[in-house]
C-alpha cells in the first residue's frame, strides 16, 4: 500500500536554526518525491522535486531509497519558512497521497 | 508556469442544496484532474481522479452520488456537492498535470464550501 509518514505534526525552531522535516515513504515502483509547502491563506505550491536537485529558498531534500526517506533540511531557518509542509510520492499521470503534513513554525 | 483555476473561492448553502465548484486549467489541457478535500489544519486527502470523456475513479469511502464529478472537457472539471450537509463542510481543492510525463501537479487555490 502506498503510505507516507511525517511523523512531526509540528516542528518549532527559532530563527537561524537548522530545520530537518522527516519524511519516509511505501510505495510500490519508483516514485518521484515532491515536498509541496502551504503558506498561510496560500494555495499549495511545489517547494521541490528530487529529480531536479535543487535548493529552492534555501532548502534541500535527498532521497535515500535504503532508508524510503526523503527528508526535508534547511541549516538557517527564517520566519517566513513558517508553514505547512507535506510530503509527497508521485507516479506520473497519479494523483499525489500526501502525509499529514508538518507544520514549521519559526519564531524570532 | 500552468495555472489552474478554481472557482468560486467560498461558498456558503443551505443544508440540502447542491454547490458546483470549477476548475479549470487554463494554459493547458488536462485529461486527468484530481480532486481532494482538506479540513482544517489536516491533510489533503485524494477524492477522486476526473477522467475527460470517462466516468471519475472515486477513493474508497467517498460518496459517489454525493459528489458528482463531470470532466467534460480537456480543461474543465466540476465537482458538485449534492444536497449538502454540515458535515461536507470542507476546503475543497482541484489539481491537474500537464500531459508530459514527469510534470509536476498544478493545484487550483481551492474553495471553502460552508453548509448552514
Amino acid at each position: 500500500a502506498q503510505r507516507v509518514t511525517q511523523p512531526e505534526k509540528l516542528l518549532s525552531v527559532f530563527k537561524g536554526a537548522p530545520v530537518e522535516l522527516k519524511c519516509n515513504y511505501s510505495y510500490s515502483g519508483s516514485p518521484e518525491l515532491f515536498w509541496y509547502v502551504q503558506y498561510s491563506r496560500q494555495r499549495l505550491q511545489l517547494l521541490l522535486r528530487h529529480i531536479s536537485r535543487e535548493s529552492i529558498k534555501g532548502f534541500t531534500a535527498d532521497l535515500n531509497k535504503g532508508e524510503t526517506s526523503f527528508h526535508l533540511k534547511k541549516p538557517f531557518a527564517q520566519e517566513e519558512d513558517s508553514a505547512m509542509y507535506y510530503c509527497a510520492p508521485n507516479q506520473a499521470g497519479t494523483a499525489l497521497i500526501f502525509g499529514k503534513g508538518t507544520t514549521l513554525s519559526v519564531s524570532s | 508556469g500552468a495555472v489552474v483555476s478554481q472557482h468560486p473561492s467560498w461558498v456558503i448553502c443551505k443544508s440540502g442544496t447542491s454547490v458546483k465548484i470549477e476548475c479549470r486549467s487554463l494554459d493547458f489541457q488536462a485529461t486527468t484532474m484530481f480532486w481532494y478535500r482538506q479540513f482544517p489544519k489536516q491533510s489533503l486527502m485524494l477524492m477522486a481522479t476526473s477522467n475527460e470523456g470517462s466516468k471519475a475513479t472515486y477513493e474508497q469511502g467517498v460518496e459517489k452520488d454525493k459528489f458528482l464529478i463531470n470532466h467534460a472537457s480537456l480543461t474543465l472539471s466540476t465537482l458538485t456537492v449534492t444536497s449538502a450537509h454540515p458535515e461536507d463542510s470542507s476546503f475543497y481543492i482541484c489539481s491537474a498535470s500537464p500531459p508530459r510525463r514527469s510534470e509536476k501537479l498544478f493545484f487550483g487555490s481551492g474553495t471553502q464550501l460552508s453548509v448552514l
